[in-house]
């Protein structure tokens, strides 16, 4: 099993429509991120979160919200979703200091 | 605030040839830097980081960087490429101070290995 599971993989849904992408870990780290891929920008933060109690806010979390429901469970969710939130997200889980972060296989999410 | 800077979009090489992805970054403090690769329609791959000590850091698939903090520079090095290696490549930072556990990472640099 991956260490950092995603779901969906992919998705369409239309403009307005909330939509919610989930992320689990087992590596037990504290430290998770939700990053947007998209062509030219390379990976953006949108939200990350230190522990369960912690939540802060990225370069781009106008029209996001999380919820760190357990140390191993960190959801995003897109209010109304617009076309030009059409990317590829990421989920990712890292220790402290030093450790490097561990990623999802992403999901595709498209809006239409 | 801390940035990550990889001026290059796209790198082109021959197999055989050594490869150079640049970075370079800004944060306050000493500096946490990493090198990521991407296959396509795949995650982020770690292939190596910088903590502290030896500014040549070795890692995965041959590749190494190396640490120049007064150019404030992390760039991906391999002494010869190989087709295989054609991946989008990113450098990212994670700083201490107000920045502290935030990791940013640049635009990405393609890698392109020719026959």
């Amino acid at each position: 099993d991956a260490d950092v599971t995603q779901t969906p993989r992919n998705r369409i849904t239309k403009t307005g429509k909330r939509i919610m992408l989930e992320c689990s870990q087992t590596k037990g780290h504290d430290r998770m991120y939700w990053y947007r891929q998209d062509p030219g920008l390379g990976l953006r933060l949108i939200y990350y979160s230190f522990d369960v109690k912690d939540i802060n806010k990225g370069e781009i979390s106008d029209g996001y919200s999380v919820s760190r429901q357990a140390q191993a469970k960190f959801s995003l969710s897109l209010e109304s979703a617009i076309p030009n939130q059409t990317a590829l997200y990421f989920c990712a889980t890292s220790g402290q200091g030093g450790s490097e972060a561990f990623f999802g296989q992403g999901t595709r999410l498209t809006v239409v | 605030a801390q940035s990550v800077a990889q001026p290059e979009d796209q790198v082109n090489v021959a197999e055989g040839n050594p490869l150079t992805v640049k970075c370079t970054y800004s944060v306050s403090g000493n500096p946490y830097l990493f090198w990521y690769v991407q296959y396509p329609n795949r995650g982020l791959q770690f292939l190596l980081k910088y903590i502290t000590g030896d500014n040549l850091v070795k890692g995965s698939y041959g590749f190494e960087a190396e640490f120049n903090k007064s150019q404030t520079s992390f760039h991906l090095k391999k002494p010869s490429a190989l087709v295989s290696d054609s991946a989008l490549y990113f450098c990212a930072v994670r700083g201490v101070g107000p920045s502290w556990g935030k990791l940013q990472f640049g635009a990405g640099t393609q890698v392109v290995v020719t026959p």
